[in-house]
């Protein structure tokens, strides 16, 4: 099993709808939980980090860990064209590990 | 500006000619590390540095090598390179106490 993992998509929205990006990750003990935004042709840089259960917010993006489940999620409310990006999720263990990425298109 | 610069942007070589890819961040980060981006793969980490002449292996080590003589500099180093590290690399830095990292520009690797 992977450390972190995600839904390749890709993944399309409508302008103005709500994206959703999952990751799961494997290790119980992780504490520090990361969301990078890489546009196509670009280097990743972080959007969100997140280290207690809950959600939490940052403009139009909302970060929701539950370490019960091992579950991060990534909200992008009123997606824009300009979102159209992947998605790298990130869990520190040991040093940072990478999901692979889900591909979100945002159609106008 | 506060950046990581890595050098090329796109390299093509040939099988068994040895390369180099430099890597400079501007930020005095103590932590260096060199990732590859390879498509459904996601980043994998090849080697890290947690100070000068501090130098570990990350996942995917085999085929590279890595100095770090002066805190600013971390150079990626392909001796005999092999279609198989055909990649997109990327080098990144933060601080000690600061999980936030910073990546280069990466750099479009082709090995025939």
């Amino acid at each position: 099993q992977k450390e972190v993992e995600q839904n390749s998509g890709p993944l399309s929205v409508p302008e103005g709808a709500i994206a959703s990006l999952n990751c799961t990750y494997s290790d119980r003990v992780s504490q520090s939980f990361f969301w990078y935004r890489q546009y196509s042709g670009k280097s990743p840089e972080l959007i969100m980090s997140i280290y207690s259960n809950g959600d939490k917010e940052d403009g139009r993006f909302t970060a929701q860990l539950n370490k019960a489940s091992q579950y991060v999620s990534l909200l992008i409310r009123d997606s824009q064209p300009s979102d159209s990006a992947t998605y790298l999720c990130a869990v520190n263990v040991n040093d940072m590990r990478f999901g692979a990425g889900t591909r979100l298109t945002v159609k106008p | 500006e506060a950046q990581v610069t890595q050098n090329p942007r796109y390299l093509i070589t040939v099988t068994g000619k040895k390369l180099t890819v430099t890597c400079s961040q501007n930020m005095n980060h103590e932590y260096m590390s060199w990732y590859r981006q390879d498509p459904g793969l996601g980043l994998r980490q090849i080697y890290y540095s947690m100070n000068v002449e501090v130098t570990d292996k990350g996942d995917v080590p085999e085929g590279y090598k890595v100095s770090r003589k002066e805190k600013r500099n971390f150079p990626l180093i392909l001796e005999s390179p092999s279609p198989n590290q055909t990649s997109l690399y990327f080098c990144a830095s933060r601080e000690a106490t600061n999980e936030k990292l910073f990546f280069g520009s990466g750099t479009q690797l082709s090995v025939l």
